[in-house]
């Protein structure tokens, strides 16, 4: 069945450097990639998506690439800043079928 | 504001006790759905449904079941709960128009299952 793969599961990095989660995902028909940020306690909610006609997507300090090739997507954060400390989550979605298959979690701590 | 509301937020119940999960949403969404959340095993799908007629099984509804009583309601049921349910359960909603929807999650609610 589909399926997405999320590594790593823990990252720790000191403030101001760079983290990277990477997916893979199982069905090559997927078009939409959301990533998803849940602090401590708190709900998921929508950080970055991406959708499969484009390759790459910004917003200030965050990103994420697709290879549909290759079916790997990432999540690039820069400069990253303790409040950044959470458990990040990626999803992959075929538009028609309203439904997200999510990656299993990676727990980013930055350490001041 | 609109938003996404679970009741109740935590529950500690015994092996064998029937227990229900509600949620409500004020942001006028069709779709609804599901989650439980275990550490490592990321947000796995229970069930969900894209309007009060429609119910679709997820990829773990064993020992789950659900009723959407309108449009802002959908509640899960466990008939008869067991310890491996203890779990972090969300319920998110989704606009129906668009093909690439942002899914909006609920606050959770905690189970232990003794």
């Amino acid at each position: 069945g589909e399926n997405v793969e999320q590594h790593p599961s823990t990252l720790s990095v000191q403030e101001g450097d760079s983290a990277v989660i990477k997916c893979t995902y199982s069905d090559s028909a997927s078009n939409y990639f959301p990533w998803y940020k849940q602090e401590l306690g708190k709900r998921p909610q929508l950080i970055i998506d991406i959708r499969s006609n484009v390759g790459e997507k910004k917003d200030q300090r965050i990103a994420v690439t697709l290879n549909k090739t290759a079916k790997h997507f990432s999540l690039h954060i820069t400069e990253t800043q303790p409040e950044d400390s959470a458990v990040y989550f990626c999803a992959a979605s075929r538009s028609n079928t309203g439904k997200l298959i999510f990656g299993q979690g990676t727990t980013l701590q930055v350490k001041p | 504001d609109a938003d996404v509301t679970q009741t109740p937020r935590n529950r500690i119940t015994k092996t064998g006790k029937r227990i229900m999960l509600e949620c409500s949403q004020t942001k006028g969404h069709d779709r609804m759905y599901w989650y439980r959340q275990d550490p490592g095993l990321g947000l796995r799908l229970i069930y969900y449904s894209f309007d009060v007629k429609d119910i679709n099984k997820g990829e773990i509804s064993d020992g789950y079941s659900v009723s959407r009583q309108a449009q802002a309601k959908f509640s899960l049921s466990l008939e008869s709960a067991i310890p491996n349910q203890t779990a972090l359960y969300f319920c998110a909603t989704s606009p129906i128009a668009g093909p690439y929807n942002e899914q909006f999650f609920g606050p959770g609610t905690r189970l232990t299952v003794l």
